[in-house]
């Protein structure tokens, strides 16, 4: 069975320092995707980066950067330079090649981004 | 950019009623799905849907939901005797492909308060 798990229920970070979200998964599918949605407080998804099991470099999209371990079934996300508006709520997902698309998700951190 | 737009933003519905969540995916979109969220918990895979049948449902799916693509552009969930438990915000997204590389977009949500 597939597992997605976030240990940081939440976190506080000031404004224009990094932050690190750890996320850490279980499949036994060579072959998966990783995902990391935000959501902010008005409730919708927004999808961030990806970064995919057989690539090589880890992924970058502006200020997020996935740090991406597989020997340890690691995918953290950095978030660079933080803004206040990156306070919100932050999903790691997975799809692996045995289901339908779907996305297994993790419980998600809440990050605050302090002045 | 397309996008997948959901109505109504917010339902409140009494206990025993029956309600419809509608959808629009994405136009060139094929893979088509349903997830919940409970308050403060979660993001829940509830149902994929491709071509015109359901591929594959969570436990959470029982016979009190049903979904159905009436016509070329929309996507409905149904929710036959809602209960005080099926409250959440409820998410459709849609995909081009199901590979595990695909991304899937999400729809802002509709939350649903039962009564």
């Amino acid at each position: 069975a597939q597992k997605i798990t976030q240990t940081q229920p939440g976190m506080f970070v000031q404004e224009k320092e990094a932050v690190t979200l750890d996320c850490t998964y279980d499949t036994s599918d060579p072959s998966y995707g990783l995902f990391w949605y935000k959501q902010p407080s008005s409730g919708e998804m927004i999808f961030l980066i990806y970064q995919g099991s057989y690539d090589q470099q880890n992924a970058t999209e502006g200020r997020y950067s996935l740090n991406f371990q597989k020997a340890r079934k690691s995918a953290n996300l950095v978030i660079s330079a933080s803004q206040l508006g990156d306070s919100a709520m932050y999903f790691c997902a997975m799809r692996t090649t045995d289901s339908w698309g779907k996305l297994q998700f993790g419980a998600g951190t809440q990050v605050v981004v302090t002045p | 950019e397309p996008e997948v737009t959901q109505t109504p933003s917010h339902q409140v519905t009494q206990m025993g009623q029956e309600v419809i969540l509608r959808c629009v995916p994405i136009s060139n979109h094929l893979y088509f799905y349903w997830y919940r969220q409970i308050l403060g918990q979660k993001v829940e895979f509830l149902v994929s849907f491709y071509n015109n049948e359901i591929s594959e449902k969570s436990e959470i799916f029982d016979d009190q939901f049903s979904v159905e693509r009436p016509d070329g552009s929309n996507f409905t969930l149904k929710i036959r005797s809602t209960k005080l438990e099926d409250s959440a915000m409820y998410f459709c997204a849609s995909s081009e492909a199901r590979t595990q590389n695909t991304e899937a977009f999400f729809g802002q949500g509709t939350r649903l308060t039962v009564v």
